[in-house]
């Protein structure tokens, strides 16, 4: 079975400055989509960024990126120029294959954005 | 598209009570799921349906939790006999499956408080 795990339960960080989320994940799958959800204080879940695992370029949304390490598993965010806005619960989420499967997220990450 | 939507957005309930919470789907999605969310667990699959059949409904706690989908626009979750560590917000969410970079749509949540 698949596994998601965020090591870091909670994160703060000065406006502006350059943040890393962690994300590893476990599977004996080739091909896969990997995710980044954000979850305001609204409990909206907004899809930040996505990666497909056989595109080896990372993925980069405005000012946030991922660094995607295959052979490490491992999935990390960064939010650059951070601002009060990115103050939410961040989910790492792993989807085995497009057309017939589950989504499973890791049990996030709780970033604060400091003034 | 208004998005998926869910209903009630908040449910206070007795103990013992039936609770049916409700979703509308994006129209056309033919994947739909069901999580929960707490504290302790994160958000965790309950039962996730493609064309309108379970596919996988492991991840639901016991039989007191039921969960339909008689049509591609709806679907019930349902708690008979409520209790009080069922209190979790509850999301829906739906995508389309079998489509290259599908990310999946979240509904507001209903957020349960079993007393």
């Amino acid at each position: 079975a698949q596994t998601v795990t965020q090591s870091q339960p909670e994160m703060s960080v000065q406006e502006a400055e350059t943040v890393t989320l962690s994300c590893t994940y476990d599977t004996s799958e080739s091909n896969y989509y990997l995710f980044w959800y954000k979850q305001p204080p609204s409990r909206q879940m907004i899809l930040v960024i996505r990666q497909e695992a056989y595109k080896q370029q990372n993925a980069t949304e405005n000012r946030f990126s991922v660094n995607f390490q295959k052979a490490a598993k491992s999935f990390s965010l960064k939010i650059s120029d951070s601002q009060l806005g990115d103050t939410a619960m961040y989910f790492c989420a792993f989807m085995k294959h497009a057309g017939d499967d589950k989504i499973i997220f890791g049990k996030g990450t709780r970033l604060h954005i400091l003034p | 598209d208004a998005g998926v939507i869910q209903s009630p957005r908040h449910e206070v309930t007795e103990m013992g009570q039936e609770v049916t919470l409700r979703c509308k789907p994006i129209s056309g999605h033919n994947s739909l799921f069901w999580y929960r969310q707490t504290m302790m667990r994160g958000l965790e699959l309950l039962i996730y349906f493609n064309n309108n059949v379970p596919i996988d409904d492991s991840g639901m706690p016991e039989d007191r939790f039921s969960a339909k989908m008689p049509n591609a626009s709806f679907s019930t979750l349902k708690i008979q006999p409520s209790e009080p560590r069922d209190s979790a917000v509850y999301f829906c969410a739906s995508s389309f499956m079998a489509r290259a970079n599908t990310e999946a749509f979240f509904g507001q949540g209903t957020r349960l408080t079993v007393v």
